[in-house]
């Protein structure tokens, strides 16, 4: 396993279509979490998972967002509706439950809507 | 509001040592000082972490104070590829849910 891995990488979108990203987290860890990033800021906390259920989600996570983790392994991000506002990195990170241990990231989807 | 407060920029000549600021004055007893750093249009990449003692590893050392309200990331010799955004978050241990401020863009001269 080489860690966080994100699919697609780029993606480029007509305002108002819908999108999907997905998120493979490194294979035992439990917790995992989405962040979107916009150009110059750092990384903001969307959401995150515990095994397949969803413990918490940020008041930036609009009724377009939803984020899904069937099986406790990989998850989806789908946005409907795109607006431009949405153009940015998202980021998946992944990690196991308490203790003292850290959270390791992918590299991320860029969306670009157009 | 990111609970950190580090230097928007900082040079750093290739060879010396880099050291990177961060104030958290508001940290509680059972937060963690975690750094990362992002390499443009890469995912944040973890570099160390610590509660109150000093932490060393491959990377970087971490000093923390002994009131816990400010701590200093060392990259002992700084080479180009360390030219990055470094980011110092306090989090209570197992949350995750990181509170990202803007940063300290660290840029390493030749």
């Amino acid at each position: 396993d080489t860690g966080v891995s994100q699919d697609p990488r780029h993606k480029i979108t007509k305002r108002g279509q819908n999108v999907t990203f997905r998120c493979d987290p490194i294979s035992e860890h439990n917790r995992l979490y989405w962040y979107r990033q916009t150009l110059g800021q750092g990384p903001e906390f969307l959401t995150y998972f515990q095994n397949e259920a969803q413990l918490e989600k940020s008041r930036l996570l609009s009724d377009r967002f939803s984020a899904e983790r069937p099986k406790g392994s990989f998850s989806t991000l789908e946005i409907q509706r795109t607006e431009q506002g949405d153009s940015a990195m998202y980021l998946c990170a992944s990690s196991l439950v308490g203790g003292n241990t850290e959270a390791f990231f992918g590299q991320g989807t860029r969306l670009t809507v157009v | 509001d990111a609970k950190t407060t580090q230097p928007t920029s900082m040079d750093c000549a290739e060879g010396r040592a880099a050291n990177l600021p961060c104030n958290h004055s508001t940290i509680s007893g059972n937060e963690y000082v975690y750094w990362y750093r992002q390499i443009h249009s890469q995912g944040p990449q973890y570099i160390i972490h610590g509660l109150k003692n000093n932490e060393t590893n491959e990377m970087a050392s971490l000093i923390i104070t002994e009131d816990r309200k400010s701590s200093t990331l060392i990259l002992p010799h700084a080479t180009l590829r360390d030219t990055a955004v470094y980011y110092c978050i306090v989090s209570e241990t197992g949350t995750y849910k990181y509170i990202f401020g803007t940063g300290t863009r660290l840029k390493v001269l030749a």
